[in-house]
């Protein structure tokens, strides 16, 4: 089946930091992205979606310029935390879609201390 | 009021029982449903679809539809201690397709007790 992989897959930094996470597909080229972010004992939200070679979309009430996403190709979609704080500590889930179906990430734990 | 809605458990279930985890979901419109099981620290992963009111079955999984009572639910025959994880519903307005937005209940913590 379809891959998609996430890097790094836990991230520690100083609060006032910007975090980059790396999302690929690996063997298939995903013509949309969605990024969710998960809050421990709470459900997966939609902070964005993003098609190759254009702007991504955001869900209300996420901040586009504290959470830039780029999707420069098929294969790779970044999201990065500008100026991280505690509340931004959060567990970050990539998914790619192809061809009708939509690949999870193994996602990326990131702490702000 | 949350768009999909599921009980947080956790619910405690004896090991060969039947787990009954239920669903209901706010938007009327919606096509697609999903059942997803996710472990803990590690990313959801789909277990069964369905698009169609009734009964949808794969090995040890049924999924139930009722569009008219807006509820979803997925039952666990032969309940394995595996099968310990937290089961997210979730729901798509439209047909199931690379790039539908899917919303995702908070899920419900099940464990399978030997």
């Amino acid at each position: 089946g379809a891959v998609v992989s996430q890097h790094p897959s836990r991230v520690i930094c100083k609060s006032g930091t910007s975090v980059k996470i790396e999302c690929r597909s690996l063997d298939f080229q995903a013509t949309t992205m969605f990024w969710y972010r998960q809050f421990p004992k709470q459900s997966l939200m939609l902070m964005a979606t993003s098609n190759e070679g254009s702007k991504a979309t955001y869900e209300q009430g996420v901040e586009k310029d504290k959470f830039l996403i780029n999707h420069a190709s098929l294969t790779l979609s970044t999201l990065t935390v500008t100026s991280a704080h505690p509340e931004d500590s959060s567990f970050y889930i990539c998914v790619g879609g192809f061809q009708e179906t939509q690949y999870f990430g193994p996602g990326t734990r990131l702490l702000v201390l | 009021q949350k768009e999909v809605e599921q009980n947080s458990g956790p619910l405690s279930v004896p090991e060969g029982a039947i787990a009954s985890l239920n669903c209901t979901y706010s938007d009327r419109g919606s096509q697609s449903f999903f059942w997803y099981r996710q472990y803990s620290g590690k990313s959801p992963e789909l277990i069964m679809s369905i698009y169609s009111n009734g009964d949808k079955e794969d090995g040890r999984f049924t999924a139930q539809l009722n569009k008219a009572s807006q509820y979803v639910s997925l039952l666990i025959r032969d309940s394995q201690p595996s099968d310990s994880a937290t089961y997210l519903c979730a729901v798509s307005p439209e047909g199931y397709s690379s790039a539908s937005k899917i919303i995702f209940g908070s899920g419900t913590r099940l464990s399978i007790r030997p």
